[in-house]
């Protein structure tokens, strides 16, 4: 059974850095793309990039390039999203989601289940 | 970047309706779309991919249809657990994007 499973919510503050996480099991963690979803409070989804974990190949929408990092280390089958200056804006539930093939244009197949990231003042 | 403009943003039925979700796209994406239903509290759900298959386990009364830049999600006849919000995603261009998402309410 595929399955993902995210790290602990997380409160920051505004300034601080913060790295969560995607641990992927049931399946060969390095030939799958992972994808990052941003889902703001109240709001609906927004696709964020991802990573092919087998040679960390990056994506990004344009809307978020230079403002996170993601990677991904395939000996622990897991991929990460991080912030290195967090803003109040970037308050927001972040889903990991596993892409359906090894082709970087596929449906998100498998989700984990959410990590909400609170940052105040 | 292609824009995914999905109709309406809400609405509310009643159990046994037919409902029907629209999302147009500002430009051709092949059949490249899948519908996604989120609950309050959860992680979004696969319903369809390739604009008509539905997933394993994904009632019969659950349906896709369209081509080219229209596409429909409709649910024959609506049951209590289908009250959540449905969302269209196109991954035929590079960023894939999701539709604004449509909140489906009890009347």
């Amino acid at each position: 059974e595929v399955q993902l499973v995210q790290s602990g919510a997380e409160v920051k503050k505004t300034g601080e850095s913060l790295k969560i996480s995607c641990k992927g099991s049931g399946y060969s963690f390095s030939n799958y793309w992972i994808g990052w979803v941003r889902q703001m409070p109240g709001k609906g989804l927004e696709w964020m990039g991802i990573i092919y974990p087998g040679d960390s190949e990056t994506k990004y929408s344009p809307s978020f390039q230079g403002q996170v990092t993601i990677s991904a280390d395939k000996s622990i089958s897991t991929a990460y999203l991080q912030w290195s200056t967090l803003k109040a804006s970037d308050t927001a539930i972040y889903y990991c989601a596993r892409l359906y093939s090894g082709y970087y244009l596929s449906h998100l197949q498998y989700w984990g289940q959410g990590t909400l990231v609170t940052v105040s003042s | 970047d292609i824009q995914m403009t999905q109709s309406p943003s809400s609405l509310s039925a009643s159990v046994g309706d037919r409902v029907t979700i629209t999302c147009r796209a500002s430009q051709g994406i092949r059949n490249d779309l899948g519908w996604y239903q989120q609950k309050p509290g959860k992680a979004p759900k696969r319903l369809i991919f390739a604009v008509s298959s539905l997933d394993s386990g994904v009632p019969s009364r659950f349906s896709g249809s369209g081509s080219g830049t229209e596409f429909t999600l409709t649910i024959s006849s609506l049951q209590p657990e289908d009250f959540a919000t449905y969302y269209c995603l196109q991954h035929n261009v590079f960023p894939p994007a999701f539709g604004g998402g449509t909140k489906v309410e009890i009347k």
